[in-house]
C-alpha cells in the first residue's frame, strides 16, 4: 500500500539544537501539509504546499520554523533553535488535488514525536 | 474563521453496542466538507467518513454513519456493532471548498477518546 513516510519516528533533543523532520509524500501526490499535535492545542496546521510551492504557512512561527519541499518526493520541517514548547507530534499528510478540485483524501504519516529537553 | 467543537472528551461503549460521537462547527460558508478521522494508539490518522455539505443524504461506510444537520451545524458519528479495534481518538474536521489558499486545509476538533470494552 502507498503511504506517507515520516522520519524520524521519535526525536529527543536539547533546547537550542536544530531539528529536521522529513516526509516522503505518496508518489504522485501534489499537496503536502504539516500539522502539529499537542494535548493543549490539538491538531494545528503549520504549513501547506501545492506543487512544491508554499501556499499557507501562517500557522508556523517564522522566527524558528521553516518548511521546504526540495523536490516532489521530500518535504522538510526544521526548527532552529528548538525550545521545550516545541515538544509535540508533527504529522505530514499528502493528497492529490486537480485545479479547483477537492483533495479527496488526505493520507497521514505516522508522525514524528519530538521531545525538547 | 472556522471552528470545530467536540464536547465529549471521552466516551466508552460495550462491544457490539452502538455509540454516537458529537461534533458541532461554526462557519459562514454554504458549501464545505466534513470528515471524521480515527487515531488509534499507533498515532496513524485514518479517514473514517466524509460528508459534502451540499448533499442532504447522510454518508455511511459499513458500521459508520453520520447524522448531518446543516442548519444546526451538527455532524455526529454513529458507530454500530462496536468492535475492540474501534478504540481510538476520533477527530471531527472541516474543510473549506475550492478557492483561495485555504482550500484543502483541515480544521480539527479537539478529539474524543473512545474506549470499547469487551
Amino acid at each position: 500500500d502507498a503511504r506517507v513516510t515520516q522520519t524520524p519516528r521519535h526525536k529527543v533533543t536539547e533546547m537550542g539544537q536544530e531539528v529536521t523532520m522529513r516526509c516522503q509524500p505518496i508518489l504522485g501526490h501534489n499537496t503536502v501539509f504539516w500539522y502539529r499535535q499537542t494535548m493543549m492545542q490539538g491538531l494545528e496546521l503549520l504549513a501547506y504546499f501545492r506543487n512544491r510551492a508554499p501556499l499557507d504557512d501562517s500557522g508556523m512561527p517564522k522566527d524558528r520554523f521553516s518548511a521546504e519541499m526540495p523536490d516532489a518526493t521530500l518535504a522538510t520541517l526544521k526548527i532552529q533553535p528548538s525550545e521545550p514548547r516545541d515538544s509535540a507530534v508533527y504529522f505530514c499528510a499528502s493528497g492529490l488535488a486537480h485545479s479547483g478540485q477537492l483533495v479527496e483524501k488526505l493520507f497521514f504519516g505516522s508522525g514524528t514525536q519530538l521531545s525538547v529537553l | 474563521a472556522q471552528t470545530v467543537t467536540q464536547s465529549q472528551p471521552e466516551m466508552s461503549v460495550q462491544e457490539a453496542e452502538t455509540v454516537t460521537l458529537s461534533c458541532t462547527y461554526d462557519t459562514s460558508e454554504s458549501n464545505y466538507y466534513l470528515f471524521w478521522y480515527k487515531q488509534p494508539p499507533s498515532r496513524q490518522m485514518i479517514l473514517v467518513i466524509r460528508q459534502e455539505a451540499y448533499k442532504q443524504q447522510n454518508a455511511t461506510e459499513n458500521r459508520f454513519s453520520v447524522n448531518f444537520q446543516k442548519a444546526a451545524k451538527s455532524f455526529s458519528l454513529k458507530i454500530s456493532d462496536s468492535q475492540l479495534g474501534d478504540t481510538a481518538m476520533y477527530f471531527c474536521a472541516f474543510m473549506k471548498p475550492p478557492g483561495g489558499t485555504s482550500y484543502g486545509k483541515l480544521t480539527f476538533g479537539q478529539g474524543t477518546i473512545l474506549t470499547v470494552h469487551p
